[in-house]
Formats: C-alpha cells, sequence, structure tokens
C-alpha cells in the first residue's frame, strides 16, 4: 500500500516560475524524504527531513513539514527544463520499522521552456 | 561510476517461464532493498536486506517471488512462472544505516507475455 499521496497528480509551468507539490501521508514518521524520476530511470533522493524539523533547504529546493497535518510540500525555485520529472515523497516509519520507505504515486511535473 | 546496477535493463519473457534480476549496490552500503514499480504509481517495496540477512517481506511477495544476498553483496531476485500481472519495473535501492535516503539502480523493466 502507498502512504503517501501526493497532489497535484500533474503540474506543467513555464521555465523560470516556482512549483509547489504537496505530500499527504497517514502514519507517524521518521523522516520524510523527497526524490525524482526521470522517464526511464531510477529514482534520485533530493532532500530528507525528519519529523522534528520544519524546513529544510537545498539550492533551489525548499521543503517544509507540518506532523500535525501529517504534510509535507516541495518546492521548486526558478524552475528549469531539466527539473520535468515525477516527484515522489517517501515515508520511513518511526520506531525504526523495517519496511523501508513507503512511496506515494508521485506528481509528474513538466517545465515548458 | 560506483553506484547501484542493475541487470538486465530489460527482459521479454513469456507467461510461465522464471526469470532472475541481480543487484550490485554500493559497496559500503549494509542495506539493500527491492521495490517494485508499475506505470504511473510509486515504489511498491517488496523486500530488504540486512547485510545477508533478508529481514522483511512485503505481503506483495507471493511465493512465486524469492530473493537472496549471498555473504552480503550482491543480490537476486527470481520469479517463478512468471503472470502478465508481474509485468513492471523492478529497482533495487541501497543505504547505510536506518532511516537513511536509499540509492536506486535504474531497474529492471519486466515485459511478461
Amino acid at each position: 500500500s502507498q502512504q503517501g499521496e501526493e497532489d497535484p497528480q500533474a503540474l506543467s509551468i513555464q521555465e523560470g516560475e516556482n512549483a509547489t507539490m504537496n505530500c499527504s501521508y497517514k502514519t507517524s514518521i521518521n523522516n520524510l524524504q523527497w526524490y525524482r524520476q526521470n522517464s526511464g530511470r531510477g529514482l534520485v533522493h533530493l532532500i530528507l527531513i525528519r519529523s522534528n524539523e520544519r524546513e529544510k533547504h537545498s539550492g533551489r529546493l525548499r521543503v517544509t513539514l507540518d506532523t500535525s497535518k501529517k504534510s509535507s510540500s516541495l518546492l521548486i525555485t526558478a524552475s528549469r527544463a531539466a527539473d520535468t520529472a515525477s516527484y515522489f515523497c517517501a515515508t520511513a516509519p518511526s520506531g525504526g520499522g523495517a519496511d523501508g520507505l513507503t512511496f506515494g504515486k508521485g506528481t509528474h511535473l513538466i517545465i515548458q521552456p | 561510476d560506483t553506484g547501484v546496477s542493475q541487470d538486465p535493463r530489460h527482459k521479454i519473457t513469456k507467461r510461465g517461464q522464471n526469470v532472475t534480476f541481480r543487484c550490485d549496490p554500493i559497496s559500503e552500503h549494509n542495506r539493500l532493498y527491492w521495490y517494485r514499480q508499475t506505470l504511473g504509481q510509486g515504489p511498491e517495496f517488496l523486500t530488504y536486506f540486512q547485510n545477508e540477512a533478508q529481514l522483511e517481506k512485503s505481503r506483495l511477495l507471493s511465493d512465486r517471488f524469492s530473493a537472496e544476498r549471498p555473504k552480503g553483496s550482491f543480490s537476486t531476485l527470481e520469479i517463478q512462472r512468471t503472470e502478465q500481472g508481474d509485468s513492471a519495473m523492478y529497482l533495487c535501492a541501497s543505504s547505510f544505516g536506518t532511516n537513511s535516503p536509499l540509492h536506486f539502480g535504474n531497474g529492471t523493466r519486466l515485459t511478461v507475455t
């Protein structure tokens, strides 16, 4: 089963604009991670935010986490054509669960040049 | 490149045949995961190893599926008596320690005809 639900399922914006994707989850987590996947390739880790953190930055990426609402958002600023990909949130359960990460269905982002 | 490698990249097989995939993780990583991904969905957890021990198996992993990680190095995933519903991308990932980012290979795309 997939815990995370990304919203929207698809997003198309112009190059240079900001892209925001949201993720909701259901159970208590140790951390939440965002991954990117280009078509036909494996996933690439972008950023990890722990349950006791509220915001984290990495280059043009900004992630927020609201554990009270069980939600996270990923903001990509000044988007580029190369950002076109699917983006997934993944949760690591609290208590050191052995199930690995649980992924959502993803947001497909298209950056129009 | 010392990333996670998977072999083969593509496999086409007839229903009822057995197939085996191989994954070579990053050498210093002690954890190895197998995921399955179908079109438009996020990866779904199948099983994971810590060193050579298989510690968790998903309910998705029927008795036709078996995974091994001899000597805690590479891993194999075998599917016996393949069915059309087994058609998917099979992703391998590795990590070091608990609650760490996963490093994915580019996957093996299986098509069962």
